[in-house]
């Protein structure tokens, strides 16, 4: 069965840090690219970041650019979302997504994992 | 690019058709324009890619039409399980970009 698993959500307070993974399985995770979505309580969807299948290529949101840092392990089959200096307006459930297509971008985000919450809060 | 769907809230009644728009703030290049459907609790599902594309298992009365700036996603007889919110997507230049969704709900 194809599947994400998002993990490392919680509470952490404004400029503090948290590092979400998400675990792949059931499909060639090397050969995806790779997203992180977000959505805050009550809001809608809003991109937050892409990488390639190899690596190669990695693109952020204006809004968290400098701040979060995405990555893969293609041994371990993971993604993952560093997050610093992490502001209230990053409260947020955070969504793993696969591409429905093997090294393409924009071809449609068919498998989504079932979300990890951050709450930014003192 | 923004994406701005319309309207925001769609009053409608089993059976009935519904018609959703997306409308991009410059043309979406290889109709790279997907349409996504979030019930409460869930993670979205993508409906319909590259514009007109029904994924797999979608049913067939879900459509999505449309080029350049203009979308839309019709759902031609709606059954109680199709009230939920959707969202189109669009990725041009390494950025995707959502509009702000469009609630269905039984009238």
């Amino acid at each position: 069965e194809v599947q994400l698993m998002e993990s490392g959500g919680g509470l952490v307070k404004p400029g503090g840090s948290l590092r979400l993974s998400c675990a792949a399985s059931g499909f060639m995770f090397s050969s995806y690219t790779m997203n992180w979505v977000r959505q805050a309580p009550g809001k809608g969807l809003e991109w937050v970041s892409s990488i390639s299948a190899s690596s190669s290529y990695i693109y952020y949101a204006d809004s968290v650019r400098g701040r979060l840092t995405i990555s893969r392990d293609n041994v371990r089959n993971s993604l993952h979302l560093q997050m610093n200096s992490l502001r209230a307006e990053d409260t947020a459930v955070y969504f793993c997504v696969r591409e429905k297509e093997s090294h393409q971008y924009g071809s449609g985000w068919l498998v989504w994992g079932k979300g990890t919450t951050v709450i930014v809060s003192s | 690019m923004v994406l701005t769907q319309s309207p925001g809230t769609l009053s409608l009644s089993p059976g009935e058709r519904a018609t959703l728009s997306c409308r991009a703030s410059q043309s979406v290049s290889g109709n790279y324009l997907a349409w996504y459907q979030q019930k409460p609790g869930q993670a979205p599902r993508l409906l319909i890619y590259w514009a007109s594309n029904r994924a797999t298992g979608i049913p067939d009365r879900f459509s999505g039409s449309g080029s350049g700036t203009d979308f839309t996603l019709t759902i031609s007889r709606l059954e109680p399980e199709d009230f939920a919110v959707y969202y189109c997507q669009q990725y041009d230049n390494s950025r995707y970009t959502f509009g702000q969704g469009t609630k269905l709900e039984i009238k």
